[in-house]
């Protein structure tokens, strides 16, 4: 299955609150967990990776903890700030030819004062 | 360092004109290129991708096209656009043998 799933669709979050986004998946054969952050009328930014042999990665307020053997991964965005708010895929990466990424649906978060 | 370049920036075409969107980069040689379409508060959808110049894969069929006529030039194409192609377009590049892949700014292509 080249499907990741990402939940929930929408999130409000307090200034200075935790953010968290959940995703899964199901195809074994990724290698690769990348989380884009995208503005409005912007390209997607890289945010932070993980590969599966590692449980968790932090970087600054942004922590991805990963579940290797329930094929999930979530992103903990700490302290949480208005200029926070964006939509954020999670991605998984296939071993291909050209190293396909599939990418989640995307969360709005909207972090509020 | 890498940079990536998409034009036009927006774009409003009527039904049944062509379309050309281009995109370049800068800072690489040889770099895997992908077009992506992200319909309104959706996910993003992989197009094409390319391996090197003039080598194109198509992931799903469509009323779209890609060339890639130099090594960090890739161009998305139509011979006639219907209203179902509106969107934001977004190029991204990664290095052979990395695993990040780096999108441009992306085109929004509105289509009448």
């Amino acid at each position: 299955q080249q499907q990741v799933k990402q939940s929930p669709q929408s999130l409000i979050v307090q200034k200075g609150g935790i953010s968290i986004i959940n995703c899964a998946y199901e195809n074994t054969a990724f290698d690769y967990f990348p989380w884009y952050q995208q503005f409005p009328g912007k390209g997607p930014a890289l945010l932070i990776a993980i590969r599966p042999d590692v449980s968790e990665k932090k970087e600054g307020r942004f922590t991805i903890s990963f579940n290797k053997s329930a094929k999930q991964f979530s992103l903990h965005i700490m302290d949480s700030q208005p200029g926070d708010s964006a939509t954020y895929f999670c991605a998984a990466k296939a071993k291909t030819s050209y190293d396909k990424v599939i990418f989640g649906p995307g969360t709005s978060l909207s972090v509020i004062p | 360092s890498q940079t990536i370049h998409q034009w036009p920036a927006t774009l409003v075409q009527p039904v049944g004109s062509p379309l050309s969107l281009e995109c370049t980069v800068e800072g690489t040689s040889n770099p895997n290129l992908y077009w992506y379409r992200q319909a309104a508060g959706r996910g993003l959808q992989l197009l094409f991708y390319s391996v090197g110049i003039g080598q194109i894969s198509s992931e799903v069929p469509q009323n779209l096209s890609a060339s890639r006529p130099q090594d960090r030039q890739f161009i998305l194409s139509s011979k006639k656009l219907l209203l179902s192609d509106s969107g934001f377009y977004l190029c991204a590049w990664r290095k052979a043998g990395q695993e990040t892949q780096y999108f441009g700014p992306g085109t929004r292509l509105l289509v009448l």
